[in-house]
């Protein structure tokens, strides 16, 4: 199985200050990585495919780059929307999909 | 719109089954995968299997091996997740997500509490 391990697991960020979230893979995921958000009591939003590639809808100020073992999500400048829960998810072992344990972006 | 409908809350009794549906509307059902991930409250996402709607072929989670089961309706785009020998540690939202890796939307979870 393939092991997702983000950092950290608590961010505090002020809103409009820029926000990096990692995670890394136990083995080689290629670019088969997504990125997720979710908000207390919904299910998750998929924000990012293929490492890097936004999903529709999702604004600009989240990016993400990495391949490999190695991924980063960066939020250029936090809103009050964006505080919430991001999980990272490899589907390079398709179908066995893994997630990260997550990251909490919260208010500082 | 596209959509998927879960069924209500469940509580069950530990060693109990529990059967969660998910009901797909506003494209092919056979067209996309659905994936079935479950989230124990306050922790992570943890996928449990995927199941191939038009082939009925399935891949579970070595977790989950033996206890669960994912079937489908394809009269009634529904398609269906049953856990067996249920203990407190099975209590968490249930979800099911539509494409390879729940890629095109997810159910708005179903919470199954296992209490004696």
């Amino acid at each position: 199985e393939i092991v997702m391990t983000q950092s950290p697991a608590t961010l505090s960020v002020s809103p409009g200050e820029r926000a990096t979230l990692s995670c890394r893979a136990s083995q080689s995921v290629s670019s088969n990585l997504a990125w997720y958000q979710q908000k207390p009591g919904q299910a998750p939003r998929l924000l990012i495919y293929g490492a890097s590639t936004r999903a529709t809808g999702i604004p600009a100020r989240f990016s993400g780059s990495g391949s490999g073992t190695e991924f980063t999500l960066t939020i250029s400048s936090l809103q009050s929307e964006d505080f919430a829960v991001y999980y990272c998810q490899q589907y390079n072992n398709w179908p066995h999909l893994t997630f990260g344990g997550g990251t909490k972006v919260e208010i500082k | 719109q596209v959509q998927l409908v879960q069924s209500g809350a469940e509580v069950k009794k530990p060693g109990a089954s529990v059967k969660v549906s998910c009901k797909a509307s506003g494209y092919t059902f056979t067209s996309y995968d659905i994936n079935w991930v479950r989230q124990a409250t306050g922790q992570g996402l943890e996928w449990m299997g995927w199941m191939n709607p038009n082939s009925g072929n399935t891949g579970y989670a070595q977790k989950f091996q033996g206890r669960v089961t994912m079937t489908r309706n394809t009269s009634i785009s529904t398609a269906y997740m049953e856990l067996s020998s249920l203990r407190s540690e099975d209590t968490a939202v249930y979800y099911c997500a539509r494409g390879r890796f729940g890629e095109f939307g997810w159910g708005q979870g179903t919470l199954v509490t296992v209490s004696s």
